[in-house]
């Protein structure tokens, strides 16, 4: 059975550094196509699709938001973690991340129960 | 970037109605398209991928269709368990976009 759970701070300041980490358990991040990626959604708007990591560490990042995001893998500790710089309150969200699917279209079929950060002063 | 866009925003519908949600890319994506549904407070969670096949333990009341640019979501019969916001998401390019949502409530 595969599980992600997203952790962090609930509360950040503007300009702070952000890092939240994905443990999950169920699939190895060594298994060929598979990926872990970080999806957010600020309270009552859209997804939002962040950042990417596949079983090879090869990392694909949002355009608009690659200067500041950081996605890396601690395969032996079954964790994947992200980090995002100068943080702003327009970054408050619920930040999930999400199991790619090997063998498929890119679909993100397991999902972690999010994390809400707040970025306040 | 791929732009993506959901019709309509929101609707209302009653239970055992047939409901039909619309996607669109701004280019062609082949079947490169997933349905997800999210109800408040709540993950996101996988009900199409490839534009029409059915995710593991996703009642058969869904299905999806389409390729290119333009895609459907069909509830046959709508459920009380299925009121709740719709995501399309293009998995074909980076970044993997997803759609504004269509909300489904109740009539």
């Amino acid at each position: 059975q595969i599980t992600l759970k997203e952790s962090g701070p609930t509360l950040v300041k503007p300009t702070q550094t952000l890092t939240l980490t994905c443990t999950f358990s169920g699939f190895s991040l060594s298994t060929s196509g598979v990926g872990v990626g970080w999806i957010r959604q600020p309270p009552g708007k859209a997804l939002e699709w962040l950042a990417l990591i596949y079983w090879d560490d090869d990392k694909r990042y949002s355009p608009s938001l690659k200067s500041r995001l950081t996605i890396t893998k601690d395969t032996s500790k079954n964790q994947v973690v992200l980090t995002m710089t100068n943080m702003d309150p327009v970054d408050t969200a619920t930040y999930y991340c999400a199991h790619r699917r090997g063998a498929g279209f890119g679909e993100l079929d397991y999902w972690g129960q999010g994390t809400l950060v707040t970025v306040s002063s | 970037d791929i732009q993506m866009t959901q019709s309509p925003s929101s609707l209302s519908a009653s239970v055992g109605d047939r409901v039909t949600i619309t996607c669109r890319a701004s280019q062609s994506i082949s079947s490169y398209l997933n349905w997800y549904q999210q109800k408040p407070g709540k993950a996101p969670k996988l009900l199409i991928y490839a534009a029409s096949s059915l995710q593991s333990g996703v009642p058969s009341r869904f299905s999806g269709s389409g390729s290119g640019t333009d895609f459907t979501l069909t509830i046959s019969s709508l459920q009380p368990e299925d009121f709740a916001t719709y995501y399309c998401q293009q998995s074909y390019s980076t970044p993997p976009s997803f759609g504004p949502g269509t909300k489904v409530d109740i009539k």
